[in-house]
């Protein structure tokens, strides 16, 4: 079957250290994959889209990796903050065009001071 | 979130009647998708469409559920009847590269 898998665990780090999130899928071949931050009582606010023949991107303190071997995508923060702290999601176009977007389940992610 | 703006936030109903949820988007936008969200099964797409046509609706839980987006800026999902287990929070959204969600009606069928 066809699915997405993130970290279900929370993950808890202290402030300043990299958060390295996880999300893998099977019997995909996504043309790119997203990552998304979702607050509490909010909607999913788009964080970065990586591309299938792209192996990395950054944008700021973020940075994704993108395997299509491995069917994975890794998701860092770095100098990771307080404020960075919600629940992260990834995202896969399934459609090849037509834009279906499918979710992962997302990680909780808590940066302590 | 500024770009899709959903109504109501919250929406309480009872069992069996007829719930209509809204989105507008404020700049109009070619594609437009419904999904839900619950803790049990996390964001599901229900339907969306490219310039105002369903495209792939086959996310939607039954027939009781029904969407419509009669232009461009604008589109209803509709639950009738209700029932307890549609109890969630639903989303709208619209793409630009990423998509813009909106902040989401969050429904209780009591």
């Amino acid at each position: 079957s066809q699915k997405i898998e993130q970290n279900s665990e929370a993950l808890n780090i202290q402030e300043g250290k990299t958060a390295t999130l996880t999300c893998n899928y099977t019997n995909y071949s996504p043309a790119y994959l997203q990552w998304y931050r979702q607050d509490p009582g909010r909607g999913p606010v788009f964080l970065l889209l990586i591309r299938e023949n792209e192996k990395e991107k950054r944008k700021e303190r973020l940075k994704v990796t993108f395997d299509t071997t491995l069917k994975q995508s890794l998701f860092h923060i770095t100098a990771s903050q307080p404020a960075d702290s919600a629940t992260y999601l990834c995202a896969l176009d399934i459609s090849g065009g037509y834009n279906k977007l499918i979710f992962g389940a997302g990680t909780r992610l808590a940066v302590h001071p | 979130d500024a770009g899709v703006i959903q109504s109501p936030r919250h929406e309480v109903t009872e069992m069996g009647q007829e719930v209509t949820l809204r989105c507008k988007l404020i700049s109009g936008h070619n594609s437009l998708f419904w999904y839900r969200q619950t803790m049990m099964r996390g964001l599901e797409l229900l339907i969306y469409f490219n310039n105002n046509v369903p495209i792939d609706d086959s996310g939607m839980p039954e027939d009781r559920f029904s969407a419509k987006m009669p232009n461009a800026s604008f589109s209803t999902l509709k639950i009738q009847p209700s029932e307890p287990r549609d109890s969630a929070v639903y989303f709208c959204a619209s793409r630009q590269g990423g998509y813009t969600f909106g902040s989401g009606t969050r429904l209780t069928v009591v």
